[in-house]
């Protein structure tokens, strides 16, 4: 079982719509969390923290469910720019890479 | 600031030959890592540093040497390139690494072929 595991996509959406994307983890005792973004043949960039109590930044939501192990990113109002690929990033020890979903923002 | 630079962007390499990918970061982090990106895998840890002249071995290190004589530079260095390395290569750095504070600042990235 991979460590840090996510729904590779596409998700295709329109522009405006509402798009919620999970990650699940498999080791317990996982610190920190993290969304991060890479856009086509680009480097990642650090999208947001997730905290426990969940935490928003304009139109991005991360939650966190350590019972469940899973951390989700909600995007709202999707807009074109929103277009790229999102890591799920885990920390305990060392940052652990999930292999990334791919959202495609169409107009 | 540069931030996390890397050259060469792009390199096409035989089988057995060798060479080195440069990393250099002017943020004074002390920790640098190295990253390989394989389509449908996650970035995989190669080799990490903590400060000068401490390295240590990520999750696939085979064929790869990494240095860390200054705090700005972590070169990486090909042994004998196989077509298994064809790979894009990330360099990151990090002030530091602990619980609650892990932003990484990637350089762009090397596409590498070896043939």
């Amino acid at each position: 079982r991979k460590e840090v595991e996510q729904d590779p996509g596409p998700f295709n959406v329109p522009e405006g719509a509402t798009v919620a994307f999970n990650c699940t983890y498999s080791n317990s005792a996982s610190q920190s969390f993290f969304w991060y973004r890479q856009d086509c043949r680009k480097e990642p960039k650090l999208l947001m923290s997730v905290y426990s109590s969940g935490n928003e930044d304009g139109r991005f939501t991360a939650q966190l469910n350590r019972a469940s192990q899973y951390i989700s990113l909600l995007i709202r109002d999707s807009k074109l720019s929103d277009s790229a690929t999102y890591l799920c990033v885990v920390f305990y020890n060392k940052l652990v890479f999930g292999a990334g979903t791919i959202l495609r923002v169409k107009s | 600031n540069a931030g996390v630079t890397q050259t060469p962007k792009f390199q096409v390499l035989k089988t057995g030959q060798s060479m080195t990918l440069q990393c250099a970061q002017d943020m004074n982090h002390e920790y640098m890592s190295w990253y390989r990106q394989d389509p449908g895998m996650g970035l995989r840890l190669i080799h990490y540093s903590v400060g000068a002249g401490i390295t240590d071995q990520g999750e696939v290190p085979n064929g790869y040497n990494v240095s860390r004589s200054t705090t700005e530079d972590f070169p990486l260095r090909l042994l004998s390139a196989a077509p298994s390395q064809t790979s894009v290569y990330f360099c990151a750095s990090t002030p530091r690494l602990g619980s609650g504070y892990n932003e990484q600042f990637f350089g762009p990235g090397t596409r590498l072929t070896v043939l």
